[in-house]
């Protein structure tokens, strides 16, 4: 059974800090693995999406790696800012199209 | 990028109650739809995938004679709770899956529901 653990639960940093959110993963059998950013009682924001077959994906300040055979991921925000601050969720796509989500980085950035 | 709608965002009902919550991709015909459930600090938990003109499929855990499911248009998914409870109470969210290149779930904005 696939889980997923994202460390730490949360993280308060002052703004433009650079950091680092990780991810983990039991089963390296997976299609994708997607970022998403959940702001409070709010949907989700789908940020970066990454191929099972690809390494990294960049967005602007945002970049997700992918080591698929460690089962990792990790999203680095450079220059925080507190527009940043939300829960951050980790999500890999197994066979079927089912997400399986971690537990969440509740983030916050100081002004 | 795609849009999905869901309704209605926050819903208060008495016990013993049933609530319908409608999910809707606006821009983009959906033949499979998920619906997940969140408990304050805890994460998505998928509950059960839609399939458009057929039965739900309804994970471990999830009652399906409490949580019914109905797909019957490809833009349209509605997540019935039935004779609803205190414990009931969550932020449902949705997604519909758009099917191209990369099949990409978008996500509704959630539906806090409230039993009292």
């Amino acid at each position: 059974k696939q889980e997923v653990t994202q460390i730490p639960a949360a993280l308060s940093v002052p703004e433009g800090e650079n950091l680092v959110l990780n991810c983990s993963f039991t089963d390296s059998a997976i299609y994708n693995l997607q970022w998403f950013r959940q702001d409070p009682g709010k949907g989700l924001t789908s940020l970066l999406l990454i191929q099972s077959s690809q390494r990294e994906q960049t967005s602007g300040r945002l970049n997700a790696s992918l080591d698929k055979s460690s089962g990792r991921s990790t999203l680095y925000i450079a220059a925080s800012q507190p527009g940043d601050s939300a829960t951050y969720l980790c999500a890999v796509e197994n066979q079927g199209g089912k997400l399986i989500f971690g537990q969440g980085t509740e983030l916050s950035v100081k002004p | 990028g795609a849009v999905v709608s869901q309704h209605p965002s926050r819903v208060i009902c008495k016990s013993g109650t049933s609530v319908k919550i409608e999910c809707r991709s606006l821009d983009f015909q959906a033949t499979t739809m998920f619906w997940y459930r969140q408990f304050p600090k805890q994460s998505l938990m998928l509950m059960a995938t839609s399939n458009e003109g057929s039965k739900a499929t309804y994970e471990q855990g999830v009652e399906k004679d409490k949580f019914l499911i109905n797909h019957a248009s490809l833009t349209l998914s509605t997540l019935t709770v039935t004779s609803a409870h205190p414990e009931d109470s969550s932020f449902y969210i949705c997604s519909a899956l758009r099917q191209g290149a990369t099949a990409i779930q978008y996500f509704g904005a959630g539906t806090r529901l409230s039993v009292l």
